[in-house]
């Protein structure tokens, strides 16, 4: 069964400092695979998305930065972190174009002092 | 462009309370449409889908049914328990590969 794992579950980081968090998914191959950013109490924004690797899709101009070095891998980057980028990260992926539902990760709550 | 529109929230029910949460959406083409939840602090869950008009999805007792007509798909509960005191969110993709969220509905569910 396929499962998506995501790390760390929080982090505290101060402003200006550099963000990593990496996402990997088991048991598929070529996965779609999603970042999302929820800020408390509200819906999900879409930031990155990628249908294979080294090909990523910026939705929205911002402080971060997607990579997918491997197949399975989706990494989210910032090299200075702001306040405004506090929030619930999620990692999601979908099997090409045949099912169209998204398997969701367990998330990283960034909280930026 | 593609949306979806939810009911705002908080929804607060008693415990056996009948639950309806509504959602509209605007599409080109024929979409799918799902509903997902997200309990506290956790990831979103798939909870139902509908990949064409009259379809009816269903899943631990809820149900949703996908009105072409209306371009709704409403989610409904017989029963509301307090486990289901949960964030609901409708969805929708034409193709493609991006899912459009709604904003999502909180539900409280008391005992």
């Amino acid at each position: 069964s396929q499962t998506i794992h995501q790390w760390p579950a929080t982090l505290v980081q101060p402003v200006g400092s550099p963000l990593s968090l990496e996402c990997t998914v088991e048991g598929t191959s070529n996965p779609n695979l999603y970042w999302y950013r929820q800020a408390a109490g509200r819906g999900l924004q879409l930031l990155f998305y990628s249908v294979g690797i080294g090909q990523i899709s910026s939705e929205v101009p911002q402080n971060l930065s997607a990579s997918r070095p491997q197949d399975r891998q989706f990494i989210l980057s910032s090299k200075k972190l702001l306040l405004s980028d506090s929030g619930f990260y999620l990692c999601a992926w979908s099997e090409g174009l045949a099912s169209h539902e998204q398997y969701f990760g367990p998330g990283t709550r960034l909280t930026v002092t | 462009g593609d949306s979806v529109t939810q009911m705002e929230g908080p929804v607060t029910l008693s415990e056996e309370a009948f639950l309806t949460i509504n959602c509209t959406y605007t599409a080109t083409g024929y979409p799918s449409l799902f509903w997902y939840v997200q309990y506290p602090g956790e990831g979103l869950q798939l909870l139902l889908k509908a990949t064409k008009a009259d379809d009816k999805g269903s899943n631990k007792g809820f149900e949703a049914t996908y009105r072409k007509e209306t371009t709704s798909f409403h989610l409904e509960k017989g029963s509301v328990q307090v486990s289901d005191s949960a964030v609901y969110f409708c969805a929708l993709i034409t193709g493609g590969f991006k899912t459009i969220f709604g904003a999502g509905t909180r539900l409280f569910v008391k005992a």
